[in-house]
């Protein structure tokens, strides 16, 4: 099983501040199959990228993803407000996992 | 628009059998490499993968939880039901329906139902 291992797990930082997520898997991960969602109290997930790096639809482009093989990485380059949430990584190369999360909250 | 629909107990004893229905709209199974999918996501916790089922009625499982994993499909009903058996405290969670895009990332989400394993 691809056992996916994000950090930090938490980022305490202000709004306008750039975020740097990461998600590391056991495995390489072949064709960038890994997403990432965003998740808000009470909420369903939503997925925000896809293939490492493609934005789902409607997603702003101040979210980034990139890495490949083993370490991928999401960047938010300026936070607003209603991007302090939870993010998970999830593969999809060998079957699904998704990892551990990290929250993103007001410094 | 896609939907998705959790429905069934949200309070089960331990030993006993939970069964979901996930009821969708939107979309059919029929459609080439689409799945449909359960996510659950203990309280305060990540979330964990458990099964899919496509439209071929082909389906994949959790490792670790696939002794006590069903599922199933009643395409012409647009929904999909997901057992799993000997619950236990521990599987008390939000167990997510979700829609599953042909290459394997989750693209719709249903609202999760909580489900609370008590004696």
């Amino acid at each position: 099983e691809v056992v996916l291992t994000q950090s930090p797990g938490t980022l305490c930082l202000s709004p306008g501040e750039r975020a740097t997520l990461s998600c590391r898997a056991s495995q390489s991960i072949s064709s960038n199959y890994l997403a990432w969602y965003q998740q808000k109290p009470g909420q369903a997930p939503r997925l925000l990228l896809f293939a490492g790096s493609t934005r789902a639809t409607g997603i702003p482009d101040r979210f980034t993803g990139s890495g490949f093989g083993t370490d991928f990485t999401l960047t938010i380059s300026r936070l607003e407000p209603e991007d302090f949430a939870v993010y998970y990584c999830q593969q999809y190369s060998e079957s699904f996992t998704f990892g551990g999360g990290t929250k993103v909250e007001i410094k | 628009q896609v939907t998705l629909r959790e429905s069934g107990p949200a309070l089960v004893k331990p030993t006993q059998t939970l069964t979901l229905t996930c009821t969708f709209s939107g979309f059919s199974l029929t459609t080439t490499g689409v799945s449909v999918g359960w996510v659950r996501q203990p309280p305060g916790k990540a979330l964990e993968w458990l099964a899919l089922i496509d439209g071929d009625d082909d389906n994949l499982f959790s490792t670790s939880l696939r002794p006590r994993l069903t599922i199933s499909k009643d395409t012409s009903r647009n929904q999909v039901v997901f057992t799993v058996t000997n619950m236990d405290p521990v599987d008390t969670a939000t167990y997510y329906c979700v829609r599953i895009h042909s290459s394997g990332w989750v693209d719709n989400w249903g609202q999760g139902l909580l489900v609370t394993v008590s004696s």
